[in-house]
């Protein structure tokens, strides 16, 4: 059972571009969550999903920023348009249904814009 | 005031030593996490707990819910340990992670 699966690792961009992030949740798992960490700050939630839904995005920036979690495939964050205030480290986490289970992380995409 | 605070932020310790990391919360949860970062960015999940105590290894995590407040600790430290460990609580009004700052952690040899 792989763990969550984050890709790709290291994503660079040139400012106006699009950034596509995909998580893979473990198996079994039907609830996804992202995360970001700007350098030098702490993990900042963004969204919850679950399969076909958006559960909570009040974490998303307004604009540029969405978020789907299809009813096959992974769960895709994207960023239109990116600025340099963009570049962060985002994290996915999965968890199985239920309430009160425990996440687990990906190992993050860490997107550069230049 | 933050509602997930740890002691203390940074800690040096040598090869072998017993270390201690706490966390305090103010707001009602329905679990907590410890979770390690190591440098490159990963995050791995350590423990989730709700109460008394749990054991992996050389790391232990305790929470005391009445004073809201979680330690973890790592026995016979060993550089691979260097990290930055992270707690954070799921509230109990809803599914939302909140962060401490983080406490980094250097082991030498």
């Amino acid at each position: 059972n792989a763990g969550v699966m984050q890709n790709p690792r290291h994503l660079v961009r040139r400012r106006g571009q699009e950034a596509r992030l995909r998580c893979s949740p473990m198996k079994g798992h039907s609830h996804v969550y992202w995360y970001r960490q700007l350098p030098e700050e702490g993990l900042k939630f963004m969204v919850y999903l679950q399969k076909e839904n958006i559960i909570d995005e009040s974490g998303m920036p307004k604009e540029r920023f969405s978020a789907e979690f299809p009813k096959e495939g992974p769960s895709i964050l994207r960023i239109q348009q990116v600025v340099r205030g963009d570049s962060a480290a985002y994290f996915c986490a999965s968890s199985p249904p239920g309430d009160n289970t425990e996440a687990f992380f990906g190992q993050g995409t860490r997107l550069t814009v230049v | 005031k933050n509602e997930v605070e740890q002691s203390p932020q940074n800690l040096t310790a040598q090869e072998g030593e017993f270390i201690t990391i706490n966390c305090s919360y103010s707001v009602g949860i329905s679990a907590l996490h410890w979770l390690q970062q190591h440098p490159g960015g990963g995050i791995v999940s350590l423990f989730m707990l709700s109460s008394g105590k749990k054991k992996h290894g050389r790391l232990i995590a305790t929470i005391n819910i009445q004073e809201k407040h979680s330690s973890l600790h790592i026995t016979a430290s060993h550089p691979r340990d260097s990290a930055v460990y992270i707690c954070a609580v799921t509230m109990d009004s809803n599914y939302q992670l909140i962060w401490g700052a983080g406490t980094k952690l250097i082991i030498k040899p």
